[in-house]
């Protein structure tokens, strides 16, 4: 079935690890999105592509990396520098290029730093 | 830039009562508008969209209409039922090279008494 597969579901890092949290989608998608869930504050974007070898910062993006080498995967990892890590991590795709319709989300990432 | 005010949660109703989400937003042009929910443990999956001013979107008895002279693209069904215990994000798309970078509100959360 086509969609969007995240792993790991949950993760627990040790302070100053990085982690790297995985996004695979078989949509045929262009555009691919990182989301970050706080309870209360909603969805707050990290980091999205249009394109592949293409990306651009979000409202949230210092402490956070990415790539986009294949049009499927749009790879997010989680660096040392990122003071307050724990969250759910959401990531999405669409149509992208021009007007964006629907986005496609997978069943996110639970990160805790221990 | 663009922004999104949900209304804030929790709203808690009984079933069969009438429900509004309101929803306002900030924008330049002529954004998309969208309507996400998210069921506890899940991703997000888009619940309706409207892409133009007047336009209605409706999907599983839910209904809202995008108002471009309030700005404002509520959310509303006429009987809720406990299975529609969930968050509901208002969402923008903007109409310009804004038009990837998806903004989200901060979500509501609806619970449903029996």
């Amino acid at each position: 079935d086509g969609g969007i597969t995240q792993s790991p579901k949950y993760l627990f890092r040790k302070e100053g690890q990085n982690v790297t949290l995985s996004c695979e989608q078989n949509l045929n998608h262009d555009a691919m999105y990182w989301y970050r869930q706080d309870p209360g504050q909603g969805l707050r974007l990290i980091y999205y592509s249009q394109i592949v070898n293409d990306f651009q910062k979000g409202d949230i993006a210092e402490g956070y990396s990415v790539s986009r080498e294949k049009k499927e995967s749009f790879p997010l990892t989680v660096t040392s520098a990122q003071k307050n890590p724990t969250a759910f991590y959401l990531c999405a795709s669409s149509r992208g290029q021009g007007k964006t319709g629907e986005l496609f989300f997978g069943e996110g990432s639970r990160l805790t730093v221990l | 830039g663009n922004s999104v005010t949900q209304m804030e949660g929790p709203v808690t109703l009984s079933e069969e009562a009438f429900l509004t989400i309101n929803c306002t937003y900030t924008a330049t042009g002529y954004p998309s508008l969208f309507w996400y929910v998210q069921y506890p443990g899940e991703g997000l999956q888009l619940l309706l969209k409207a892409t133009k001013a007047d336009d209605k979107g409706s999907n599983k008895g839910f209904e809202a209409t995008y108002r471009k002279e309030t700005t404002s693209f509520h959310l509303e069904k006429g009987s809720v039922q406990v299975s529609d215990s969930a968050v509901y994000f208002c969402a923008l798309s903007g109409w310009d090279s804004s038009a990837s970078k998806i903004i989200f509100g901060s979500g509501t959360r609806l619970s449903i008494r029996p």
